[in-house]
C-alpha cells in the first residue's frame, strides 16, 4: 500500500524549532518529487517547499524561506523539514504530498498530517 | 508570485445539481493546474491533474477543463459525498500557490 506518515509536530514556544518527518512506503521513494504543504486551523492550504528526486532542486514559499529547510534521505524513504525560528502564524497542519506528475499540478498522495503549534 | 483566484468561495446546491466551479490564474500556466477535494479533519484527495485528467478512481462525475489562465471543475452530478471543500493548485512556476478554496454545501 502507497503511504506517506509525517511525524515530529506538537507543541513548541516562538522562536523555537522542530523537525517534520515523513515516512514513506510502497512506492519507489527516490524517484519523486516530494513536497511540504500546510493549514492553519480553519484556513485554506499553503504549499510550504518542494524538493526534487536527486535533492537538486529545491524551494520554498516566501513566507518560510530563510526559516525552514526540507531535505530527504532516500536511502530510508524518508522526507523532512526543519524548521527553525517559528512563529504563531506556522501553526498549521503540516502534509507531505508525493507529485505524481511534474508540472501538472498533481499531488497523488498525502499523509494524514501532523499538527505544530507555536505558542508560548 | 502566481495568484489563483478561486470562485465562488462557497456554493450551495442540491443532490443531483450540476456544479461548476472556476479558477483564475494570474498569468499563463499553460494546464499545469491540479484540483483536490478536501472534506473536515482530512488529508486532501487529488482529484484531477494537467487541468482535465482524470485521476484514476475518481468518478466519471467530475471532470475539469481549461489552459492558460481559466480553468473550471465541474460535478455533473452531485452526490451527497461530495459535498466538501475544493481547491485548485498550480505548479507551473514556484512558489506553488493553491486557490483560497470553494466550501460545497448541501442546499
Amino acid at each position: 500500500e502507497v503511504e506517506l506518515v509525517e511525524s515530529g509536530g506538537g507543541l513548541v514556544k516562538p522562536g523555537g524549532s522542530l523537525r517534520l518527518s515523513c515516512a514513506a512506503s510502497g512506492f519507489t521513494f527516490s524517484s519523486y518529487r516530494m513536497n511540504w504543504v500546510r493549514q492553519a486551523p480553519g484556513k485554506g492550504l499553503e504549499w510550504v517547499s518542494s524538493i526534487s528526486s536527486s535533492s537538486t532542486y529545491i524551494y520554498y514559499a516566501d513566507s518560510v524561506k530563510g526559516r525552514f529547510t526540507i531535505s530527504r534521505d532516500n536511502a530510508k524513504n524518508s522526507l523532512y523539514l526543519q524548521m527553525n525560528s517559528l512563529r504563531a502564524e506556522d501553526t498549521a497542519i503540516y502534509y507531505c504530498a508525493k507529485v505524481h506528475i511534474e508540472a501538472a499540478g498533481a499531488l497523488d498522495i498525502w499523509g494524514q498530517g501532523t499538527m505544530v503549534t507555536v505558542s508560548s | 508570485a502566481i495568484q489563483m483566484t478561486q470562485s465562488p468561495s462557497s456554493l450551495s446546491a442540491s443532490v443531483g445539481d450540476r456544479v461548476t466551479i472556476t479558477c483564475r490564474a494570474s498569468q499563463d500556466i499553460r494546464d499545469d493546474l491540479g484540483w483536490y477535494q478536501q472534506k473536515p479533519g482530512k488529508a486532501p484527495k487529488f482529484l484531477i491533474y494537467a487541468a482535465s485528467s482524470l485521476q484514476s478512481g475518481v468518478p466519471s462525475r467530475f471532470s475539469g477543463s481549461g489552459s492558460g489562465t481559466d480553468f473550471t471543475l465541474t460535478i455533473s452530478s452531485l452526490q451527497p459525498e461530495d459535498f466538501a471543500t475544493y481547491y485548485c493548485l498550480q505548479d507551473y512556476d514556484y512558489p506553488c500557490t493553491f486557490g483560497q478554496g470553494t466550501k460545497l454545501e448541501i442546499k
